[in-house]
């Protein structure tokens, strides 16, 4: 069975400082693994995506992920937070082998202050 | 862009009622997927569905169903609204069936069940 665990609840960040959001993942195969963020009252939207190759992938509004297989994790970073990154953020694992379903961590509200 | 549009933003409803959540997609996606996401739980997938009158059971589909009669439109069904269906409902479509798509999200339907 595939699993997420986003470890944190909330986290705060200082605006200016580096941001992390921790992602730790199961499946039985090789992983696709996705980050979403969630502005108030919207819709999930997508970030980024690892699904082979260089681990460390880079997305949307300067965000960047890094894949380490032997942890299996798949933490969110960002050099620099801004105070609109603050937003409730989900992990998710689909198992390259298994069924077409995309499986997603509890979330993560990360509060950037000013 | 893809839009992904859920054809009502807050939805109130009585015990026992039949409710249609409705979502239609305008980018020919093949698939389509309707979500609940609840404080603590992250995202469940309700159901889904890989093409037209095609419909696969998710993680919960217990007192849920769908319909798919046209490629871009994906219904959810409760046949007897209950007070633990009070949810967000989270509409997704993606392209492809290589399992590494990004999905494209509704801006949800918060519906409440008295």
């Amino acid at each position: 069975a595939q699993s997420v665990a986003q470890p944190e609840d909330q986290v705060n960040v200082a605006e200016g400082n580096p941001l992390t959001v921790k992602c730790t993942y199961s499946v039985s195969g090789n992983p696709y693994l996705f980050w979403y963020v969630q502005y108030p009252n919207r819709g999930l939207q997508f970030l980024l995506k690892y699904i082979t190759g260089d681990n460390l992938v880079k997305g949307s509004y300067g965000f960047e992920a890094e894949f380490n297989k032997s942890q299996t994790s798949f933490h969110l970073k960002k050099p620099s937070a801004l105070v609109s990154d603050s937003a409730l953020y989900f992990c998710a694992v689909r198992d390259m082998t298994g069924a077409n379903n995309l499986f997603f961590g509890t979330g993560t509200r990360l509060t950037v202050i000013p | 862009d893809v839009k992904v549009t859920q054809s009502s933003r807050y939805l109130v409803k009585r015990t026992g009622e039949k409710v249609f959540l409705e979502c239609v997609q305008d980018m020919d996606h093949e698939n389509m997927f309707w979500y609940r996401q609840d404080p603590g739980l992250g995202l469940r997938l309700i159901y889904f569905s890989y093409d037209v009158k095609m419909k696969e059971k998710g993680d919960i589909p217990e007192g849920y169903s769908v319909s798919r009669e046209k490629k871009e439109r994906f219904s959810l069904i409760l046949e007897s609204a209950s007070t633990n269906q009070t949810s967000m409902y989270l509409c997704a479509s993606s392209r492809g069936h290589q399992g590494n798509e990004k999905l494209f999200f509704g801006s949800g339907t918060q519906l409440s069940v008295l």
